[in-house]
């Protein structure tokens, strides 16, 4: 069974800190979603990594696809107020299966 | 209208009640899904329809009955729930029947479901 895990389930931080969180599996994936959650929405896309090692930006927000296509990592810069929600994480198998991990849940204090 | 809407946004219904969740998108999109989500866990596939056939069901509960009566339109029919089916269920849509490609899905915002 193909899981992902992520770390860290809990993050509160001050409003300009800087943070990792990380999206882990032993299973290699042909791609990774990275998908943002606000309190009483559904999960909106933020960004797809395909390629061993590539690296996306999106304003603040950082995203890098490991060498080996079996983990990923999502950097904020500054963080915001508005970076406030649940980040999930989801990979893609080679059979078009998708799973999701549970997510982290991240608070940003003003 | 745009993107993926679901109607009802909350709803309480006793065990035995019947009720039913409408999903609505407006992307063109060939593709339509129901997930679970519940608090601690990740979220689970329940049924995949792609040009409104069903291509997946993931061992679920005869208590839910997914329909499709076209590329638009998902409901989730809904008799006998259980206290452990209280939930969010969303609804999402994808380009193709894989939602792997770099358009990903496009979620609705949910039915929040209490069951008594």
């Amino acid at each position: 069974t193909q899981l992902l895990e992520q770390s860290p389930q809990f993050l509160s931080i001050q409003e300009g800190e800087n943070l990792t969180v990380y999206c882990n599996s032993s299973s290699v994936f042909s791609s990774l979603q990275w998908y943002r959650q606000e309190p009483g929405e559904g999960p909106v896309l933020l960004v797809t990594v395909v390629t061993g090692g590539e690296v996306k930006k999106l304003k603040r927000l950082t995203f890098q696809f490991g060498d080996a296509r079996k983990d990923s990592s999502l950097h904020i810069t500054a963080a915001q107020p508005g970076d406030t929600g649940l980040y999930l994480c989801a990979g893609v198998a080679d059979n078009d299966k998708i799973i999701f991990g549970k997510g982290t849940r991240l608070h940003i204090l003003p | 209208e745009t993107g993926v809407t679901q109607t009802p946004r909350h709803l309480v219904m006793g065990m035995t009640n019947k009720k039913s969740l409408k999903c609505e998108q407006h992307l063109g999109h060939n593709a339509m899904y129901w997930y679970k989500q519940s608090a601690k866990k990740p979220l689970e596939l329940m049924f995949v329809y792609s040009l409104e056939e069903r291509v997946e069901n993931n061992s679920v509960p005869s208590r839910f009955s997914p329909e499709c009566p076209n590329s638009s339109h998902l409901f989730l029919h809904l008799h006998t729930l259980q206290p452990e089916d209280s939930a969010l269920y969303l609804c999402a849509s994808s380009q193709d029947g894989s939602g792997g490609t770099g358009y990903g899905y496009t979620f609705g915002s949910g039915t929040r479901l209490t069951v008594v």
